[in-house]
């Protein structure tokens, strides 16, 4: 079966501080892509960053950058210079290029602090 | 704004009762899909539609139907409402189907069954 785990589900982190994001999938498909989503309060589902599973680069997007380890089936999200506007549920997700749905993580609550 | 759009925002109604959800996709989307979110569950998957046909079906229940019709939009129709039917609806629409393809995420529809 496919699945997503986030192991944290919340996290804190000084304004300013940099704050990694665990999270790992299950997959034995060869093609596919992995997905941050920022959940804010407002309950709208932002994308923050993508990775294509046949790009070997991490992805990149401003203050987001990712760890993406395929062997280890690990993809966390580091957030740098954390702001008061990054505080809300963050969301892993993944989506087999053979299929069309998005299956979720559990959702990490990111809090940051003054 | 993601370009996609939901209504109503707010749906309360009562056990047994049938609701329809509506959603506009981007212009020019030609997928359509539905996600639900609730406190016990986390984000599932539970349809697709292509250019008004089905094209994936994830852990929809059988009391849920959903369409797409010719102007795109599509419709997700509840009946025989139950309180663990409470959630937040998600609707995304996206311009292709397949895994390349980003989803937009609409601002959702609340529902509350008492």
């Amino acid at each position: 079966a496919q699945t997503v785990t986030q192991s944290q589900p919340e996290m804190s982190v000084q304004e300013a501080e940099t704050v990694t994001l665990s999270c790992t999938y299950d997959t034995s498909e060869s093609d596919y892509y992995l997905f941050w989503y920022k959940q804010p309060p407002s309950r709208q589902m932002i994308l923050v960053i993508r990775q294509e599973a046949y790009k070997q680069q991490n992805a990149t997007e401003n203050r987001f950058s990712v760890n993406f380890q395929k062997a280890a089936k690990s993809f966390s999200l580091k957030i740098s210079d954390s702001q008061l506007g990054d505080a809300a549920m963050y969301f892993c997700a993944y989506r087999p290029d053979s299929n069309y749905q998005l299956i979720w993580g559990a959702g990490t609550k990111l809090i940051i602090k003054p | 704004d993601s370009g996609v759009t939901q209504t109503p925002k707010h749906l309360i109604t009562a056990t047994g009762q049938r609701v329809t959800l509506r959603c506009s996709p981007r212009s020019g989307d030609l997928s359509v899909y539905w996600y639900q979110q609730s406190l016990d569950q986390g984000l599932q998957f539970l349809i697709q539609y292509y250019n008004g046909e089905e094209r994936a079906k994830g852990n929809i229940l059988e009391r849920f139907s959903a369409q797409q019709f010719p102007d795109l939009h599509s419709e997700l129709n509840l009946s025989s409402l139950e309180l663990g039917d409470s959630a937040l609806y998600f609707c995304a629409s996206s311009a292709g189907t397949g895994g390349f393809y980003e989803q937009f995420f609409g601002p959702g529809t609340r529902l509350t069954v008492l």
